[in-house]
């Protein structure tokens, strides 16, 4: 079975200063997704990047980016200029690309502050 | 921009009652799906729906849940007799092509008393 950890629960950040978050996983399969989902404290979980791991290049969506290694099992989430706004739970999840597994396997979570 | 819907925000049961958690996914989206966090844990998969019939259920989702696509819009979550530990924020889901990325509704908070 699969599994994703982030190993940090918490981290802070200044605002507009850049942050990473990490997340690692494990499997034995070579075609799979990964994402990144923020929950802010309304509570909706939202779609922040996500990568497919046939593609060498790492995926972006402005400041949002990912240091996606393949080989280490690690999926890092990179904000760059961090807001208020961006304080949230983070959690990275998995995919399988099998067919016929639909599921996310989700980390435990990471809580970013952002201070002012 | 679309959303998904869930209602209620937040509902109390009594334990061995039944609830049911409704979802309105996005119109255009084929693939749908139950999630629960249990307070202060992870998000875990429930179940997905496609095609009008369950595609993958968790060990969770046991013969007290069911799920139901009534009327091609909404999208329930049934519970048949509820526990305490079936107190939980449930998330739905909507996908429009499998691996796009889920749209997640704001959740239900079920707390069974």
């Amino acid at each position: 079975a699969q599994t994703v950890t982030q190993s940090q629960p918490e981290m802070s950040v200044q605002e507009a200063e850049t942050v990473t978050l990490s997340c690692t996983y494990d499997t034995s399969e070579s075609d799979y997704y990964l994402f990144w989902y923020k929950q802010p404290p309304s509570r909706q979980m939202i779609l922040v990047i996500r990568q497919e791991a046939y593609k060498q290049q790492n995926a972006t969506e402005n400041r949002f980016s990912v240091n996606f290694q393949k080989a280490a099992k690690s999926f890092s989430l990179k904000i760059s200029d961090s807001q208020l706004g961006d304080a949230a739970m983070y959690f990275c999840a998995y995919r399988s690309a099998r067919g016929g597994s639909e599921k996310l396997v989700f980390g435990k979570g990471m809580k970013l502050t952002v201070n002012p | 921009e679309p959303e998904v819907t869930q209602t209620p925000s937040h509902q109390v049961t009594q334990m061995g009652q039944e609830v049911i958690l409704r979802c309105v996914p996005i119109s255009n989206h084929l693939y749908f799906y139950w999630y629960r966090q249990i307070l202060g844990q992870k998000v875990e998969f429930l179940v997905s729906f496609y095609n009008n019939e369950i595609s993958e259920k968790s060990e969770i989702f046991d013969d007290q849940f069911s799920v139901e696509r009534p009327d091609g819009s909404n999208f329930t979550l049934k519970i048949r007799s509820t526990k305490l530990e079936d107190s939980a924020m449930y998330f739905c889901a909507s996908e429009t092509e499998i691996n796009y990325g889920y749209t997640f509704g704001s959740g239900t908070r079920l707390t069974v008393v």
